[in-house]
C-alpha cells in the first residue's frame, strides 16, 4: 500500500533559526496537505498543494511540492516558540478516502 | 460553526469494558472519519462515511470495533471488549465534499485502558 515518510521525527531548535521537514511518497500523489498539531490538541489544516513544482508561502511558512509530485517540504523561517508541535504532512492518491495517508509526523521543539 | 465535536474528551476504564465514543460534524459535511493516533502507529485511518453510509472499514482493528451513523449530525464508535492495547487518542474529522480536500478534527478523544 501506499506509504508516505516524513522526516526527521524530532527536530530541536534555537528560537530565531529555521526548521525544514520532508515528506516522500512511495506513489505519485494527487495533492499534499499539510497539519499542525499543538501538544495535548488535534490536527489543524495548514495547506493543500496540487500541482507539480507548487510553492506557496504563509508568513514565515514555506510550502514546496515536488516536481514528480511524490515529496513535499514545510520550511519554518526564524522560528517562533508558537511554531511548537507536530507538523504531520498527508498524501492523497485519488480515488477513496483510503488514498490519504498521514505521515507519522515530524514534532518540533523550540529552545529559547 | 462549533466545529467538529467529541465527547467524551477523556475515558479511563478497565479491560473488558465497553466503550462509546462519539462525534457530531460540521453541519453540511458529507464525509466523516474516525481516526486512532499512538505514538507508534501515527494516524490511522478506522472508517469513514459517506451521507450516513459506511465507506470503507478496512482499517478497523478487529471485530471488537464498530461504527455506526444514524444520522448526518451523529456518529459513534464503540469498542466492546476494549484491551489495554486500544489505548490511544480517537478522532473524528469531517469533510464537506470531498475525501481529498482538507479535514476539519475534533479535538479528540483520549482513551485509557487499564
Amino acid at each position: 500500500g501506499q506509504q508516505v515518510m516524513q522526516i526527521p521525527q524530532y527536530q530541536h531548535v534555537q528560537e530565531g533559526e529555521d526548521f525544514t521537514t520532508y515528506c516522500n511518497s512511495s506513489t505519485t500523489l494527487s495533492n499534499i496537505q499539510w497539519y499542525k498539531q499543538r501538544p495535548g490538541g488535534h490536527p489543524v489544516f495548514l495547506i493543500q498543494l496540487v500541482k507539480s513544482g507548487e510553492v506557496k508561502k504563509q508568513k514565515r511558512l514555506t510550502f514546496q511540492f515536488g516536481e514528480a509530485k511524490k515529496n513535499s517540504s514545510l520550511h519554518i523561517t526564524a522560528t517562533q516558540t508558537t511554531d511548537v508541535g507536530t507538523y504531520f504532512c498527508a498524501g492523497w492518491t485519488g480515488g477513496g478516502a483510503d488514498g490519504l495517508t498521514f505521515g507519522k509526523g515530524t514534532h518540533l521543539i523550540i529552545q529559547p | 460553526d462549533a466545529g467538529v465535536i467529541q465527547s467524551p474528551r477523556h475515558e479511563v476504564t478497565e479491560m473488558g469494558q465497553e466503550v462509546t465514543l462519539r462525534c457530531k460534524p460540521i453541519s453540511g459535511h458529507d464525509y466523516l472519519f474516525w481516526y486512532r493516533q499512538t505514538m507508534m502507529r501515527g494516524l490511522e485511518l478506522l472508517i469513514y462515511f459517506n451521507n450516513n453510509v459506511p465507506i470503507d472499514d478496512s482499517g478497523m482493528p478487529e471485530d471488537r470495533f464498530s461504527a455506526k451513523m444514524p444520522n448526518a449530525s451523529f456518529s459513534t464508535l464503540k469498542i466492546q471488549p476494549s484491551e489495554p492495547r486500544d489505548s490511544a487518542v480517537y478522532f473524528c474529522a469531517s469533510t464537506p465534499t470531498s475525501v481529498g480536500g482538507e479535514l476539519f478534527f475534533g479535538e479528540g478523544s483520549r482513551l485509557t485502558v487499564l
